[in-house]
């Protein structure tokens, strides 16, 4: 069965430094992957995917991921965290040819001064 | 441009109350559909979801239900609320595969 890790709850980074959120999948094919943001008592926002091709992926706000199939991950980073970033972020991944997208448990980010 | 409204934004109700939480989505059409349940500090949880007018597959067995009556309307229901049902609800579409969720923006729902 699908299924995503997140295995930090919380960080907590300093501003200008940087990032990576940590995420690790169950999925018996190549999957298509995805981080979104949510900032308080909002949606979510989709960042960005994977789901063929070059390994590392670009988003929006200046965070990209990159897949790694041996080790089942799909880690967000970002060379300069700004207090702006300060959310919870989720992993998820989607089943091909499905409907269904299985979420992780979110790492909260906070930035510090 | 494709966009999504939810509402409302939060919704205070007693125990044994009915629920009705509508979202809609323009610019787009034969939208997948969702109902997502977020609890206080956990993940999103899917509740149903829909692939079409009337279709409507349930993934937890709960108090809850949905129903499509039209291509970008969804509505989630319920005829008694428990406390348990209390939470952030959120509403997504999304085109075919591969392509990521857009969320709307929420209902907080409070069971007192």
């Amino acid at each position: 069965a699908q299924s995503v890790t997140q295995p930090d709850i919380h960080i907590t980074v300093s501003e200008g430094a940087s990032l990576e959120l940590r995420c690790n999948y169950s999925y018996g094919a190549t999957p298509y992957l995805f981080w979104y943001v949510q900032s308080p008592g909002q949606g979510l926002q989709l960042l960005l995917k994977y789901f063929s091709g070059d390994t590392l992926v670009q988003g929006i706000k200046g965070f990209e991921a990159e897949f790694k199939r041996s080790q089942s991950s799909f880690n967000l980073r970002k060379p300069s965290v700004h207090w702006s970033d300060a959310a919870e972020y989720f992993c998820a991944v989607g089943n091909t040819g499905g409907f269904k997208t299985i979420f992780g448990a979110g790492t909260r980010l906070f930035v510090k001064a | 441009s494709q966009t999504i409204h939810q509402w409302p934004a939060t919704l205070v109700q007693p125990v044994g109350s009915p629920l009705s939480l509508e979202c809609t989505v323009e610019g787009t059409s034969n939208p997948n559909l969702y109902w997502y349940r977020q609890a206080a500090g956990r993940g999103l949880q899917l509740l149903f979801y829909s692939v079409g007018i009337g279709q409507i597959s349930s993934e937890v067995p709960q108090n809850l239900s949905a129903s499509r009556p039209q291509d970008r309307q969804f509505i989630l229901s319920s005829k008694k609320l428990l406390l348990s049902d209390s939470g952030f609800y959120l509403c997504a579409w999304r085109s075919a595969n591969p392509h990521g969720y857009t969320f709307g923006s929420g209902t907080r729902l409070t069971v007192v």
